[in-house]
């Protein structure tokens, strides 16, 4: 079965360094992976997604992911953090090549300090 | 920009009562999801609908939970009886039929099973 971890409960980072978010798989075949951000008090938006091409993907808000076979992972990152960046980071997989449902991860608080 | 509507924001209820709560789609999204999210965990898809057809139920509890979008468009989730354990946050998604990667998500329901 599709899984994701993302191995830290919590991420903390001082405003103006870069962060690092992380998200290991374990698919069968290709696999279509995503990130998404929930806000205090709010549904999740849409980051980012891999389905194929360049290992580097870049999505909103300035954030990027780079997808990597041998290791299996899917990092989140931003160059530069920003206090708004604080929120809750899900990644997910797609549960087959077949269906578009989604199999989240526990998730990953990042708190950005000023 | 178009949002996907919920409501209430907030229930609380006794266990063995029932309760409903109501999704709005973007309007022309195709697929509706039905998520619930416990406090620390990621989503989980509880039932899909493409148009007003279940694509797939197969994680709802169907001896208390009940899904329906009659005309395609908008949807309820009820549970009845409620249990304790049903306490979570639970999430509207909806996405476009020839874009299904990219879900958007409402705000959601948190309930509260007292």
């Amino acid at each position: 079965a599709q899984s994701v971890a993302q191995p830290e409960d919590q991420v903390n980072v001082a405003e103006g360094n870069p962060l690092t978010v992380k998200c290991t798989y374990s698919v069968s075949g290709n696999p279509y992976l995503f990130w998404y951000v929930q806000y205090p008090n709010r549904g999740l938006q849409f980051l980012l997604k891999y389905i194929t091409g360049d290992n580097l993907v870049k999505g909103s808000y300035g954030f990027e992911a780079e997808f990597n076979k041998s290791q299996t992972s899917f990092h989140l990152k931003k160059p530069s953090a920003l206090v708004s960046d604080s929120a809750l980071y899900f990644c997910a997989v797609r549960a087959s090549y077949n269906t578009d449902k989604l199999i989240f991860g526990t998730g990953t608080r990042l708190q950005v300090f000023p | 920009e178009a949002e996907v509507a919920q409501s209430p924001r907030y229930k609380i209820t006794e266990k063995s009562q029932a309760v409903a709560f109501w999704c709005d789609p973007i309007s022309g999204h195709a697929t509706l999801y039905w998520y619930r999210q416990i406090l620390g965990q990621g989503p989980e898809l509880l039932v899909q609908f493409q148009d007003e057809s279940v694509v797939d139920d197969s994680q709802l509890p169907k001896d208390r939970f009940s899904a329906e979008r009659l005309k395609g468009v908008d949807s309820t989730l009820k549970i009845q009886p409620a249990e304790l354990g049903d306490s979570a946050m639970y999430l509207c998604a909806s996405t476009l039929a020839e874009d299904t990667d990219t879900q958007y998500f409402g705000p959601g329901t948190r309930l509260t099973v007292l």
